[in-house]
């Protein structure tokens, strides 16, 4: 069935460093949507960007990701994390046109370190 | 906009107990979802809506869990029978569907959540 893997647990890192959260998902199907959802503490999970487009980068809030279907990979970078990046983030999948149901990872946890 | 309201915020159930969660999605939005989180799981599938209609309810535990949308305001979650493993928030969310063929890719607007503690 579809699934989306993504780094699993904690990743901790110092202020100013790159971020790289891994996303990998699977799906039979050719023309799937990925999300990238961001949940702070105490607070509801939120988009933080999505793409369809095979190979195209997506920016938002100082986050990129590109969609890469030949390898079926989703990652999220930022090219210097901040304090206030501590969050979960989940990954996100809907598999494909009126395939409505969205499928996500089991999250991440960032930890930026001052 | 007030958003996705979920109440109660928290909720307390005996083991075999009944419990009822209720979730007023944003107004226009005809696609209302169902999810539960924790450490371990990660957010999971439970059900959704589409204009009130159930589409899918792959993810939910048939035998004690059950969801109905009575009208466009309002969506609940019943879970009979309450165990410990049912501890988690439950989350709602809405979703504008445009019209379009492709829906796909609309933004999911998640409520607070109800955290709930079997005991």
């Amino acid at each position: 069935g579809d699934s989306v893997t993504q780094t699993e647990g904690l990743v901790t890192l110092t202020e100013g460093l790159p971020v790289m959260l891994n996303c990998t998902y699977q799906t039979i199907y050719s023309n799937p949507f990925l999300f990238w959802y961001v949940q702070h503490l105490n607070e509801s999970p939120r988009l933080l960007l999505k793409s369809f487009t095979d190979n195209k980068r997506t920016e938002h809030q100082g986050f990129h990701a590109t969609l890469h279907k030949s390898s079926s990979s989703f990652h999220l970078q930022k090219s210097s994390a901040q304090l206030s990046d501590s969050a979960l983030y989940y990954c996100a999948l809907t598999p494909g046109t009126n395939a409505y149901k969205v499928i996500f990872g089991k999250g991440t946890h960032l930890h930026v370190l001052p | 906009n007030a958003g996705v309201i979920q109440t109660p915020r928290h909720k307390v159930t005996g083991k075999g107990q009944e419990a009822t969660l209720w979730c007023e999605p944003i107004s226009g939005h005809s696609a209302v979802f169902w999810y539960r989180q924790t450490i371990v799981q990660g957010l999971e599938f439970l059900t959704y809506f589409r204009n009130q209609a159930p589409i899918d309810d792959s993810g939910m535990p048939k035998e004690r869990f059950s969801a109905q949308m009575p009208n466009q305001s309002h969506s609940t979650l019943k879970i009979q029978s309450t165990q410990p493993q049912d501890s988690a928030v439950y989350l709602c969310a809405s979703s504008l569907d445009k019209g379009l063929r492709d829906f796909s890719a609309e933004t999911l607007y998640f409520g607070s959540g109800t955290r709930l503690t079997v005991l």
